[in-house]
């Protein structure tokens, strides 16, 4: 089993719709916890970084970490069609260290 | 964009040949390291390293070497191609975030 599971998709919704992205882990000892976005034929792209449990928001995106239940979030508020591309989760135990990634979610945004 | 660069950007190479690839970063971030993504396996880390030859293994170290002479510079060589190492290589250097680069395509045939 891997330490990280990330839904797998692919997922299409509407235009402005909520989009609710999530990944389980089995490491306890991950502290750090990151969602990339890739576009295709590119490099991940940070979008959002979080220490331990809490909500981080940025514009139209919010990071959930639920540390009892080693579980975690990304939301998407009033999606675009721009916002269609894979999202890794990513976690580590250590600041600067390895991560462990997801296998991606391909998310279309349909205008 | 954080400053990472990866040569080449494609390469078509034949089994059993040497190949070495370059990230170049101007960030002077002490971490760097290579993963490689494959269609159902997503990204794997190949070999990562925390300061000027100081280098450790990840998951998918087999068939791969790496060197840092230099902070900014972290070479992935395939010492003899196989058909398994096709895929995009992706370099990524870290100050507490990971930053990743553009990717490089390789094709072994």
């Amino acid at each position: 089993q891997k330490e990280v599971e990330q839904d797998p998709g692919p997922l299409s919704v509407p235009e402005g719709a909520i989009v609710s992205l999530n990944c389980t882990y089995s490491n306890s000892a991950f502290q750090y916890f990151m969602w990339y976005r890739q576009y295709s034929r590119k490099g991940p792209e940070l979008l959002m970084y979080t220490y331990s449990s809490g909500n981080k928001e940025d514009g139209r995106f919010t990071a959930q970490v639920d540390k009892s239940s080693k579980y975690i979030s990304l939301f998407i508020r009033d999606s675009q069609p721009s916002d269609s591309a894979t999202y890794l989760c990513a976690m580590g135990n250590t600041n600067a260290g390895k991560s462990t990634f997801g296998d991606g979610t391909t998310l279309t945004v349909k205008p | 964009d954080a400053g990472i660069t990866q040569s080449p950007r494609h390469k078509v190479t034949e089994t059993g040949t040497p190949v070495t690839l370059r990230c170049h970063q101007t960030e002077n971030h002490r971490y760097m390291y290579w993963y490689r993504q494959d269609p159902g396996h997503g990204l794997r880390l190949i070999h990562y390293s925390y300061g000027v030859k100081d280098t450790d293994k990840g998951e998918v170290s087999d068939g791969y070497s790496v060197s840092r002479s230099k902070t900014e510079d972290f070479l992935l060589t395939l010492e003899s191609a196989t058909s398994s190492q096709t895929s995009v290589y992706f370099c990524a250097i870290s100050d507490g975030k990971q930053f990743f680069g553009p990717g490089t395509r390789l094709t072994v045939l």
